[in-house]
């Protein structure tokens, strides 16, 4: 089945620093991305949908100057967080769908990134 | 977007029953549906998925059952193992961006 390999799973960075995560669908192309965050025996709230060769579009409240995503090839998404105050630490999860194959496999997700900031 | 919700948030069932986990979803003009499993730490899971034109789907030791009628979603696993210990979440959309509800807890008991 498709793959998303999330990078890293892992990172703690100081506060006022910028911190990139990695999203790539392994196995398949994917020209839509999805981040989402999620705090802790919540949901998951979805950030923004990034569409490859396009600017993401941001959900309401999502400050796009302090998220930044790129969504430069079909295969890898990025999420860097500027500036990251310890309000951002949470856990961010991205996902990804395989243009017609989304029936039986639903959006693929991928393993999050738990974000710690100090 | 889309309004989807869970009935309860925590589901408590000993190992080997089977497990109902319900959900209600608000738009009526929703054509596809997923369940998601979360284990602590991790992203979500694919479960299984239905489709509008379908009223039950099974899985190996799973199925989805829709009412279109009254809007509302079901998943059943079977003979619940420890393993199913996690957060379920429905998803309801049509080809558009996901929009988790609450997610209810699945907790089994030894």
């Amino acid at each position: 089945g498709a793959v998303v390999s999330q990078h890293p799973s892992r990172v703690i960075c100081k506060s006022g620093t910028s911190v990139k995560i990695e999203c790539r669908s392994l196995d398949f192309q994917a020209t839509t991305m999805f981040w989402y965050r999620q705090f802790p025996k919540q949901s998951l709230m979805l950030m923004a949908t990034s569409n490859e060769g396009s600017k993401a579009t941001y959900e309401q409240g999502v400050e796009k100057d302090k998220f930044l995503i790129n969504h430069a090839s079909l295969t890898l998404s990025t999420l860097t967080v500027t500036s990251a105050h310890p309000e951002d630490s949470s856990f961010y999860i991205c996902s990804a769908r395989d243009g017609d194959r989304v029936f039986d496999y639903g959006y693929t997700f991928g393993s999050g990134t738990r974000l710690t900031v100090v | 977007g889309e309004s989807v919700g869970l009935h309860l948030p925590t589901l408590s069932v000993q190992e080997g029953d089977n497990s109902i986990i319900n959900c209600a979803y608000s738009n009526s003009a929703s054509d596809y549906f997923i369940w998601y499993k979360q284990e602590s730490g991790k992203g979500p899971q694919f479960i299984i998925d239905i489709r509008s034109n379908m009223d039950k789907r099974q899985g190996q030791r799973v199925t989805v059952l829709l009412n279109k009628t009254v809007k509302h979603l079901s998943l059943q696993i079977a003979a619940t193992q420890p393993g199913d210990s996690a957060v379920y979440f429905c998803e309801a959309g049509a080809n558009s961006k996901l929009t988790f509800g609450k997610g209810i807890t699945l907790s089994v008991r030894p």
